[in-house]
């Protein structure tokens, strides 16, 4: 078992580009969740799905587009980069009734 | 609205000594509530976390936590601190496994 494995783990982006975060889990989890980290702050959810096909907004959604095509996979995606979007991302999976198992994370900068 | 107040950003304790991170949280109903650590460049690691039932919720790594509905608070302790629990610390809630609220993080320094 990888667990919940996310790439890139850095990325520099210039403002205006976009790109996409890779989220995968091999634990058959119905719930994935995507979260971004930054000092002071904690982890704040940005969009989180309960199944392939089903996906919703958390708290800092704005920026930020997710799919859920399958039931391993739970890509986010940045239209178009701006600075406030520099931040640690971190993908998460469960099941009910079980914890959330993290990805190692992917450290963006967004110049 | 479901929030997370960690009151402490940074606790220093020496080695050996006792800890206490403190969290408080606001819900509507009964929480789902959760303590994980984090080491430095690393992702989030699950210590404990209480769903129902008996109040004093055992952990990972000598970790304990207990629930208190009257004061909403969830306490994380350990009797006898290791440098290598030196980390932060974050307190979560939410009504499920998916959709949580973390509170900002205490960082815990140990000292020799």
């Amino acid at each position: 078992n990888a667990g919940v494995t996310q790439t890139p783990k850095f990325q520099v982006l210039k403002t205006g580009q976009s790109m996409t975060l890779q989220c995968a889990q091999d634990m058959n989890h119905e719930y994935m969740s995507w979260y971004r980290q930054d000092p002071g702050m904690g982890l704040r959810l940005i969009h989180y799905s309960v199944g392939a096909g089903i996906t919703d907004q958390g708290e800092v959604p704005n920026g930020y587009n997710v799919s859920r095509s399958t039931t391993e996979d739970f890509p986010l995606r940045l239209l178009s980069a701006a600075p406030s979007q520099t931040s640690v991302y971190f993908c998460a999976s469960s099941n009910s009734g079980t914890e959330q198992f993290f990805g190692p994370g992917t450290r963006l900068t967004v110049l | 609205a479901q929030s997370v107040t960690q009151p402490d950003i940074h606790i220093t304790v020496s080695e050996g000594a006792s800890l206490e991170l403190r969290c408080n949280y606001s819900y509507g109903a009964t929480p789902y509530l959760f303590w994980y650590v984090q080491s430095p460049g690393q992702g989030l690691q699950l210590l404990l976390k209480y769903f129902s039932g008996d109040t004093l919720v055992q952990g990972i790594k000598g970790f304990e936590a207990e629930f208190k509905r009257s004061q909403s608070s969830f306490n994380l302790r350990k009797p006898s601190v290791h440098w290598s629990d030196a980390a932060e610390y974050f307190c979560a809630v939410g009504s499920n496994d998916y959709k949580l609220s973390f509170g900002a993080g205490t960082t815990v320094t140990v000292r020799a």
